[in-house]
């Protein structure tokens, strides 16, 4: 599978403030990467479908002025969580599609906003 | 739209015994793909076997097998020899064979499995 590295693992804001979480496919140049956002004990709901050189594809119900997806290579694909608030604190995880029609995922960002 | 049922939120097998995770899923396709991950407390996602529907034989990995039965659209996993790294959140997912967007993995709620001495 591809190898996906995902940064921050961590990070704290003040609300009101933005987040950049990037997601890098190392070893795959990938046209398409997904979002996902995970609440505790839950499964992973995905947000938005990454399109290299297009617009990202949001799920119904996401906002798509509050979470920007760039994507503006085929390495590096960016979710910014503009003007924060406590709400979307949250577990946020790329997927990168392999070669054999499996996925690798990022290691995942946990975003607390206080 | 394709829907995935983990029917079991958690499970509890003892060490070195064989433990089977449930999922059922709902298509109207004839091909797709079926996977298993797993989720460790590190949160790091992990795929533990995948099955294309095309293929009758049912997968395997080492201690992990799964029972794929078609016509019943029922995808379980069974973990044999049960080892403590095996506690983890088993996620089954489904996606279609289509290219493009639709290429979207649609999760199960996941079963958390605890493994116990």
């Amino acid at each position: 599978g591809a190898v996906v590295s995902q940064h921050p693992s961590r990070v704290i804001c003040k609300s009101g403030t933005s987040v950049k979480i990037e997601c890098r496919s190392l070893d795959f140049q990938a046209t398409t990467m997904f979002w996902y956002r995970q609440f505790p004990k839950k499964s992973l709901m995905l947000m938005a479908t990454s399109n290299e050189g297009s617009k990202a594809t949001y799920e119904q119900g996401v906002e798509k002025d509050k979470f920007l997806i760039n994507h503006a290579s085929l390495t590096l694909s960016t979710l910014t969580v503009t003007s924060a608030h406590p709400e979307d604190s949250s577990f946020y995880i790329c997927s990168v599609p392999d070669r054999a029609y499996g996925y690798t995922f990022g290691s995942g960002t946990r975003l607390t906003v206080v | 739209a394709q829907t995935v049922t983990q029917s079991q939120p958690e499970m509890s097998v003892q060490e070195a015994e064989t433990v089977t995770l449930s999922c059922t899923y709902d298509t109207s396709e004839s091909d797709y793909y079926l996977f298993w991950y797993k989720q460790p407390p590190s949160r790091q996602m992990i795929l533990v076997i995948r099955q294309e529907a095309y293929k009758q034989q049912n997968a395997t990995e080492n201690r992990f097998s799964v029972n794929f039965q078609k016509a019943a659209k029922s995808f379980s996993l069974k973990i044999s020899d049960s080892q403590l790294g095996d506690a983890a959140m088993y996620f089954c997912a489904y996606r279609t064979t289509n290219t493009g967007t639709a290429s979207k993995l649609t999760f199960g709620t996941g079963t958390r499995l605890q493994v116990t001495l």
